[in-house]
């Protein structure tokens, strides 16, 4: 079992619609990364939060520590919404931190 | 554009070659993170430079190499290149080795190994 699992792996939804995308993880962490990557790869952080909360333009991300997942939603969704979105979590290890990847959430928003 | 840069883009190679992708972070970032992005295997840490120094390793295997160098520019040196080396390698930087800082990551280097 991966240590950092999504779902769901593939989503396909309609402009417009609310989007959901799932995080679990079993390892300690001390943060959890949001990262979106374009169909061409370049990576961008989304988020990165330890509690509650975070919110940018039409993205919201929450995390529930005591369950060990987290979520991302994107309201009033759009085409270039379309991306993998990954989450890792943030792990210490000896001092140094280590980021454990999920498999990403390929999201297609259709027009 | 996250200021951290990554060179070259794309670079194709044969099989039992060597080759060197370098990374320069954001401008007072002191760590720099190397990943591995392959189709079966998905993201993977591969090892970490805090300040010049080895600071943690990950799934790194014993051909591949790094540095990180005064001026806090890092190198990836991969050698006796396989088939299955090929992926897209990206580095990150972030301000510290430390607790709760955000990485920023590079567009990413394209590598074939024919």
């Amino acid at each position: 079992k991966n240590e950092v699992e999504q779902s769901p792996q593939n989503l396909t939804a309609q402009e417009g619609e609310f989007i959901t995308i799932n995080c679990s993880y079993s390892v300690g962490i001390s943060a959890l990364h949001w990262l979106q990557q374009h169909p061409g790869g370049g990576i961008v952080s989304l988020f990165m939060l330890s509690s509650g909360k975070k919110k940018h333009g039409r993205l919201i991300a929450t995390i529930n520590i005591q369950e060990k997942h987290s979520s991302l939603h994107i309201t009033a969704s759009h085409p270039r919404d379309s991306a993998v979105y990954i989450c890792a979590a943030l792990t210490i290890i000896q001092g140094a931190q280590k980021l454990v990847f999920g498999q990403g959430t390929r999201l297609t928003i259709n027009p | 554009d996250s200021g951290v840069t990554q060179t070259p883009k794309h670079l194709i190679t044969a099989t039992g070659q060597r080759v060197t992708l370098r990374c320069s972070p954001r401008s007072g970032d002191l760590s720099v993170y190397w990943y591995q992005q392959s189709l079966d295997q998905g993201l993977q840490f591969l090892i970490q430079y805090y300040n010049g120094e080895e600071r943690a390793k990950g799934n790194i295997l014993e051909r591949f190499s790094a540095q990180q160098f005064p001026d806090l520019h890092s190198e990836l040196n991969l050698s006796s290149l396989e088939l299955g080396d090929s992926a897209l390698y990206f580095c990150a930087s972030s301000p510290s080795g430390r607790y709760f800082n955000e990485q920023f990551f590079g567009p990413g280097t394209r590598l074939t190994v024919l």
